[in-house]
């Protein structure tokens, strides 16, 4: 079965620094890994498709990498607006679609 | 400016059914693939349903499968899902998502435009 782990599942930063997260997947899924983030009560945001192509209107210092099995999401000059949480996502898999656990972003 | 508006959620005994409306507007609703997203109170999201632009193919996450039923109206730019036996644990916030690519493959899609969600509770 398809697995997908994101890590850590929280993580404390200080304004202005820059911090990674990371999605492992059981099996490659080339680079067919999004980036979301979602504010309390809010819905998810689109940020990063396709690994690393940087959706429209989303700011530069958010950064994908990545490709097979390991894919990172990297946010550097932590700004307020960022603390909150991050989910990845796979597509064209088994199944379909599957997002990871979640990582809470906090402020130190 | 995409818009996608959810209704039809609310309270709902274990072993009912509800039926789930997304209203879409602001982009050409026939020519995006279409998904449904749930997310349970203090969760993460799940992947719950997708179908294709022209309405001739879809999925489901294997938790739903045979008990919810994604489909669309493209002339009246509405995606639904039907909820059918449904338990305490579909309790939860269900997302409509627009598909990025026009034309895409449903399967190989990202989610760039989401509503406000619908709240499903299940419960005696």
């Amino acid at each position: 079965d398809f697995q997908m782990t994101q890590s850590p599942a929280t993580l404390s930063a200080s304004v202005g620094d820059t911090v990674t997260i990371t999605c492992r997947t059981s099996q490659s899924i080339r680079n067919w890994l999004a980036w979301y983030q979602q504010k309390p009560g809010k819905a998810p945001q689109l940020l990063i498709y396709d690994a690393s192509s940087l959706q429209s209107g989303v700011p530069s210092r958010f950064t994908g990498s990545g490709s097979g099995t390991e894919f990172t999401l990297t946010i550097s000059s932590l700004q307020p607006d960022d603390f909150t949480t991050y989910y990845c996502q796979s597509y064209n898999t088994s199944p379909t679609y599957t997002f990871g656990q979640g990582t809470k972003l906090e402020i130190k | 400016q995409v818009q996608l508006v959810e209704s039809g959620g609310g309270v709902v005994q274990p072993g009912r059914s509800l039926r789930l409306s997304c209203a879409a507007s602001g982009f050409t609703f026939s020519s995006y693939a279409m998904h449904w997203v749930r997310q349970a109170p203090g969760k993460g999201l799940e992947w719950v349903a997708s179908m294709s632009y022209e309405g001739s193919d879809n999925d489901h996450a294997a938790s739903v499968k045979g008990r919810f039923t994604i489909s669309r109206d493209n002339s009246k730019n509405t995606l639904f899902l039907q909820l059918n036996s449904l338990g305490p644990e579909d309790t939860a916030v269900y997302f409509c998502a627009k598909g990025t690519t026009r034309f895409g493959n449903f399967a190989e899609d990202c989610f760039d435009s989401w509503g406000q969600g619908a709240l499903v509770t299940v419960s005696s």
